[in-house]
């Protein structure tokens, strides 16, 4: 089935840097970008980023720019973001999301939006 | 960056009841607006995209409108599965912000 399937919880203290795995099944990978998204403990969803997983190009949320690096390889469906320079203000639950492109009836455009989530993965930072 | 607001940032309600979850965008952003539902410990869940439309396979109780600035969600006749947080999130520039949600208890 469609779906995006997460690398496990991780720990490391503070000044290391951490990569979350996205491993994509059941739809075409390089049709859509795949977006991250953290959420702190007991707060909203914060939007981190994007990759195209065709070409490779990025683009980052000003506040991670320098911190993180997203990537991805098309020959295993897997899109990867790594963050360093970990600090305790980063633990939180880390998402991956598909963008999708649907239809809208009324106009008869598309619209994006995330429609696919990976399962989220823990980082916890802590000395 | 566009900042969305939600107002409420809690609302109690009862099973039965019809609710009506409010974002604004701090600049017009037509109708790039989507709806998501998160219950605990689960990822979020797409609801409505492009403002009005409703994503596959979610209940028609669910329903949202608005354009520029101002959008709604409504539920109708609330079931004990939709007591969760609503986040809505704008699609029409980057950074891609959302609200920062609307946790709807039972009351």
């Amino acid at each position: 089935q469609v779906q995006l399937v997460q690398s496990g919880t991780e720990v490391r203290k503070p000044g290391a840097s951490v990569k979350v795995s996205c491993k994509a099944s059941g739809f075409s990978f390089t049709a859509h970008f795949v977006h991250w998204v953290r959420q702190a403990p007991g707060q909203g969803l914060e939007w981190m980023g994007w990759i195209n997983t065709n070409t490779g190009d990025t683009d980052y949320a000003q506040k991670f720019q320098g911190r993180v690096t997203m990537a991805s390889d098309r020959s295993i469906n897997t899109a990867d973001m790594e963050l360093s320079r970990l600090s305790s203000d980063d633990t939180a639950v880390y998402y991956c999301a598909r963008i999708g492109h649907h239809l809208v009836q009324v106009s008869g455009t598309t619209a994006d939006a995330f429609d696919i989530w990976g399962q989220g993965t823990v980082v916890t930072v802590s000395s | 960056d566009i900042q969305m607001t939600h107002s409420p940032s809690s609302l109690s309600a009862s099973v039965g009841d019809r609710v009506t979850i409010t974002c604004r965008a701090s600049q017009a952003i037509s109708t790039y607006l989507n709806w998501y539902q998160q219950k605990p410990g689960e990822a979020p869940k797409l609801l409505i995209y492009a403002a009005s439309s409703l994503y596959t396979g979610v209940p028609s109780r669910f329903s949202g409108s608005g354009s520029g600035t101002e959008f709604t969600l409504t539920i109708t006749s609330l079931q004990p599965e939709d007591f969760a947080t609503y986040y809505c999130q704008q699609s029409y520039r980057s950074p891609y912000t959302f609200g920062q949600g609307t946790k709807m208890e039972i009351k």
